[in-house]
């Protein structure tokens, strides 16, 4: 079965720049469209990177994603890191049956 | 676009409960739908998804047999009846819009199968 891994946690510090990776299983993490999904607590997730590397309206330039075919992996990066960010991510595609699949999520602490 | 959910709830294992979620703000007929679940401090996992007409269906294989996704694009509703619930399918449950690339999502709904 298809997976996708994530860290399980990353700290930086406000003004800092991070990225969060995120790691397919198996195949060609760049044949299929990855999104990233912000989520802070008590919150329903919402949509920051849609088709690799696309930013919804409203949200900020500091955010953006990538996708790296020799580590078989895509990245978000968040530049001039802000407390608000502090957030549980969540990379997103689907596999061969068109089964969506989420990354297990990473935890962004900003101190 | 807006997303809501409800029939949430309290469930004994083996019961069974059917959620709902309303949509609006956009033309519901012309997207496919999904069913999202995450467990109580856990991520999230996808559950099953319709067509925009209900042509095609699938479901997450720990669901399969079990839950039952259709939708009423008259209604602008979108539901999931689920069956045989066991503890492990506690979990709030998301709906949410769009085949393969979600865009948006509900707040989505709290089950919790419990004696």
């Amino acid at each position: 079965n298809f997976m996708l891994t994530q860290p399980h946690s990353v700290s930086e510090s406000p003004g800092k720049t991070v990225t969060i990776s995120c790691t397919g299983s198996s195949g060609s993490i760049a044949s299929n469209y990855v999104q990233w999904y912000q989520q802070r607590p008590g919150s329903a997730p919402t949509n920051v990177i849609y088709e690799d590397n696309q930013r919804p309206s409203g949200v900020p330039d500091r955010f953006s994603g990538s996708i790296d075919s020799s580590s078989n992996s895509a990245s978000l990066t968040i530049s001039g890191l802000k407390t608000e960010d502090e957030a549980d991510y969540y990379c997103q595609s689907y596999d061969n049956n068109s089964h969506v699949v989420f990354g297990g999520g990473t935890k962004l602490t900003v101190l | 676009v807006q997303l809501v959910e409800s029939g949430g709830g309290l469930v004994q294992p083996g019961g069974s409960l059917r959620l709902s979620c309303d949509a609006s703000g956009f033309t519901f007929s012309s997207y496919t739908m999904n069913w999202v679940r995450q467990a109580p401090g856990k991520g999230l996992e996808w559950v099953s998804y319709i067509s925009s007409s209900s042509n095609t269906i699938s479901y997450a294989d720990s669901v399969k047999g079990r839950f039952t996704i259709s939708r009423d694009n008259a209604k602008n509703s979108l539901y999931l009846q689920m069956n045989s619930l066991r503890a492990e399918d506690t979990a709030v449950y998301y709906c949410a819009r769009r085949w393969l690339s979600i865009d948006y999502w509900g707040q989505g709904t709290l089950v919790t199968v419990s004696s």
